[in-house]
């Protein structure tokens, strides 16, 4: 497995705002995956960050928007720009060992107000 | 093509009982089919995942049952306890696209 950690765990911001998510992994992976959780809801991909390159981003979701970093092979951040009330989510970074296996933080719940 | 259903929305089950939750797909691509299990403010954490080569993988009270021809696959929890109440997400991926396709989840409540 992996050891991720996420930081904040949790966050309630102001509508307009910009909140940036770290995810940190405790060993070096290639691909690093961002997931939005919509309440009770299911899981759907944002984006997949790969070092060294422009994140690919999902239908649905812009850099503008989600812009995100990978500096090092153990690191990225997410960001939620201008954010609105339909942001309100859990945001969570996963990882990739051995060929598609995925590991998950435990995630960043944000509500925006 | 990347769609994966799974199906009951919840599941309310007795102690000891067997807990089975379905899922299917479309994109015959996919050749990696995980489990994950959610509690509420975590992370989902993998539970058991199969490839198509095999039918059935079993890990404890943990099996997936895997239809090729048909498309689904399955997670039945033996023994249930209340332990395990938590969401349940089917997963499916293929080496040509490595993130992961959730289904929609099932809410599992094992009752004492």
């Amino acid at each position: 497995s992996a050891v991720i950690s996420q930081k904040p765990s949790r966050d309630i911001c102001q509508r307009g705002t910009s909140l940036t998510i770290q995810c940190q992994v405790d060993s070096q992976v290639t691909m690093m995956f961002w997931y939005r959780q919509q309440p009770g809801q299911s899981l759907t991909l944002i984006a997949t960050a790969n070092q060294g390159s422009e994140a690919t981003y999902e239908s649905g979701f812009v850099i503008d928007k989600f812009p995100i970093s990978r500096p090092n092979l153990t690191f990225s951040t997410l960001t939620v720009s201008n954010m609105s009330p339909e942001d309100s989510s859990i945001y969570l970074c996963s990882v990739e060992r051995g060929h598609t296996e995925a590991f998950f933080g435990q995630g960043t719940r944000l509500t925006v107000v | 093509q990347q769609q994966v259903k799974q199906s009951p929305q919840s599941l309310i089950v007795q102690k000891g009982g067997i807990s089975i939750i379905n899922c299917a797909y479309e994109n015959t691509a996919f050749d990696y089919f995980p489990w994950y299990q959610q509690f509420p403010g975590k992370g989902p954490a993998l539970l058991i995942a199969i490839r198509p080569d095999v039918s059935e993988k079993k890990e404890g009270r943990f099996t997936i049952s895997f239809n090729k021809s048909a498309k689904q696959f399955s997670l039945h929890i033996m023994d249930s306890q209340p332990g395990d109440s938590a969401t349940y997400f089917c997963a499916a991926a293929h080496t040509g696209r490595r993130a992961l396709t959730f289904g929609s989840g099932t809410r599992l409540q094992v009752q004492p």
